[in-house]
């Protein structure tokens, strides 16, 4: 049982290029989100799922798209990427949105844009 | 949308001691909150929450508060020790979305 698995672990970028972090859990939950954390920031909601077929946007969705491929894998895409998006990014998943419903991380990917 | 305040942002205690943890929110429809640990270069991980319908919830060593009315709730840790050194983050729940905290840097001097 791995939980919420991302991938890669690590990336380096050149301002322009674009790539997908793959994000992925085996715990049969319908939710899923993606955050970016930063320095003295915390962590910030990019997108989430609230359900299979269903996506939304956080506090900060711009220069991303998402896709939720089905229910167990929820994508990040990054078009052209930007030196201000760097920074780790972090893959949660949930049983369902609404309270008490804690979310469950994956290990993060460390993006730098160059 | 929300806006979450924590405090401090840095804590430094004595190994036995009790470190207490902050947060403020605006939106009174907040309805879940909870508390996440992160070491340095992992995951966050949950380790307690509370829902607004409890004001107290306790497990072990670690205890949150919750006044709905002021919109504060906090984390107390009693008897600390150097493993839990680490950042601390609160979070609130609001519709489908949370809300974290800046964190706090809680060192746990032996």
């Amino acid at each position: 049982n791995a939980g919420v698995t991302q991938t890669p672990k690590f990336q380096v970028l050149k301002t322009g290029q674009s790539m997908t972090l793959q994000c992925a859990q085996d715990m049969n939950h319908n939710s899923m989100y993606w955050y970016r954390q930063d320095p003295g920031m915390g962590l910030r909601l990019i997108y989430y799922s609230a359900s299979e077929g269903t996506t939304d946007k956080g506090e900060v969705p711009n220069g991303y798209n998402v896709s939720r491929l089905n229910k167990r894998e929820f994508s990040l895409r990054l078009e052209s990427a930007a030196p201000s998006q760097t920074s780790v990014y972090f893959c949660a998943s949930a049983p369902t949105t609404g309270p008490g419903k804690p979310q469950h991380f994956g290990d993060g990917t460390r993006l730098s844009i160059l | 949308g929300e806006n979450v305040e924590q405090h401090p942002s840095t804590l430094s205690v004595q190994e036995g001691d009790s470190a207490v943890i902050k947060c403020t929110y605006s939106d009174s429809a907040s309805n879940y909150f909870p508390w996440y640990k992160q070491e340095l270069g992992k995951r966050p991980q949950l380790i307690i929450d509370i829902r607004s319908n409890v004001g107290e919830k306790k497990d072990q060593r670690i205890a949150v508060t919750l006044n709905k009315t002021a919109k504060h709730f906090s984390l107390h840790i009693t008897e600390t020790q150097p493993e839990d050194s680490a950042v601390y983050f609160c979070a609130v729940n609001t519709g489908n979305q949370f809300y974290f905290g800046t964190g706090t840097s809680l060192t746990v001097i032996p």
